[in-house]
C-alpha cells in the first residue's frame, strides 16, 4: 500500500519557470490537500479537494492552480515561479467523517 | 480566525525524562484534534487523534489530552528515548468534518542519550 505518493522530490527552478508538482493517492480518498511549509513554520494550506471535480482556495492561494479529473490524483501547478514559492510542498489526503490525514513525503521546491 | 500556538518551540530533555508538549487553539468549535510527528525531511506522520467529545487519546508511550473549553490539548511523552526526538505538530480540524486542518508552527524535541 504506497499511501500518498509524490513527485518530484527535489527541484530547483528559475524564475518565471512553471512545473507541476504530481500527487497520487491509492486509498480511494475523497479528501486532498496541498500544503506549503516554510523553515520554521507550520503548515498552511494553498488549495483543497472535496472530491473528483471540486476544488476550493486555502489559505495561501496566489501563485497556484490545482486540477482533480480523478479521485487518485491531485496536481498543483505553478505558473510563473517565484523566490517567494521556495518551499517544501506536501500534499494529504483523507477519508470521510474528519478521519486521519495522509501526508506524502514532499518536494523541496528552490526558485532562483 | 482559528490560530493554533505550540509551547515550547523547542524543548531539549535528557533520556528518560518524562515530558510534556503544549498546544493552544483560539476558536473552541473544533472538529478534532491531531498530533503529528515530523522528521527533518520527512513527511508528517499522525500519532493521535481526539474527536472533539473526548478528553485523551492514548498509544503506548505518548498520551494526548483536550480541553475544548479552555482551548488546549498536551502531549504527554513517557520516558523518552533518543529516538523520539522529532518535531511535533498540532492541528485542528475546523469547520466541522469537511474542514481544514489549522497547524501550530510545531515544537523542535531533542532528547540527549
Amino acid at each position: 500500500n504506497a499511501g500518498v505518493t509524490q513527485t518530484p522530490k527535489f527541484r530547483i527552478l528559475k524564475i518565471g519557470q512553471s512545473m507541476t508538482l504530481q500527487c497520487t493517492q491509492d486509498m480511494n480518498h475523497n479528501y486532498m490537500y496541498w500544503y506549503r511549509q516554510d523553515p520554521g513554520m507550520g503548515l498552511k494550506l494553498i488549495y483543497y479537494s472535496v472530491g473528483a471535480g471540486i476544488t476550493d482556495k486555502g489559505e495561501v492561494p496566489n501563485g497556484y492552480n490545482v486540477s482533480r479529473s480523478t479521485t487518485e490524483d491531485f496536481p498543483l501547478r505553478l505558473e510563473l515561479a517565484a523566490p517567494s514559492q521556495t518551499s517544501v510542498y506536501f500534499c494529504a489526503s483523507r477519508g470521510e467523517g474528519g478521519n486521519t490525514q495522509y501526508f506524502g513525503p514532499g518536494t523541496r521546491l528552490t526558485v532562483l | 480566525k482559528q490560530e493554533v500556538t505550540q509551547i515550547p518551540a523547542a524543548l531539549s530533555v535528557p533520556e528518560g525524562e518524562n515530558l510534556v508538549l503544549n498546544c493552544s487553539f483560539t476558536d473552541s468549535a473544533i472538529y478534532n484534534l491531531q498530533w503529528f510527528r515530523q522528521d527533518p525531511g520527512k513527511g508528517l506522520t499522525s500519532l493521535l487523534l481526539i474527536q472533539s467529545s473526548q478528553r485523551e487519546q492514548t498509544s503506548g508511550r505518548l498520551n494526548a489530552s483536550l480541553d475544548k473549553s479552555s482551548g488546549r490539548s498536551t502531549l504527554y511523552i513517557a520516558a523518552s528515548q533518543p529516538g523520539d526526538s522529532a518535531t511535533y505538530l498540532c492541528a485542528v480540524l475546523y469547520g466541522g468534518s469537511q474542514g481544514n486542518l489549522i497547524f501550530g508552527k510545531g515544537t523542535k524535541l531533542s532528547v540527549k542519550p
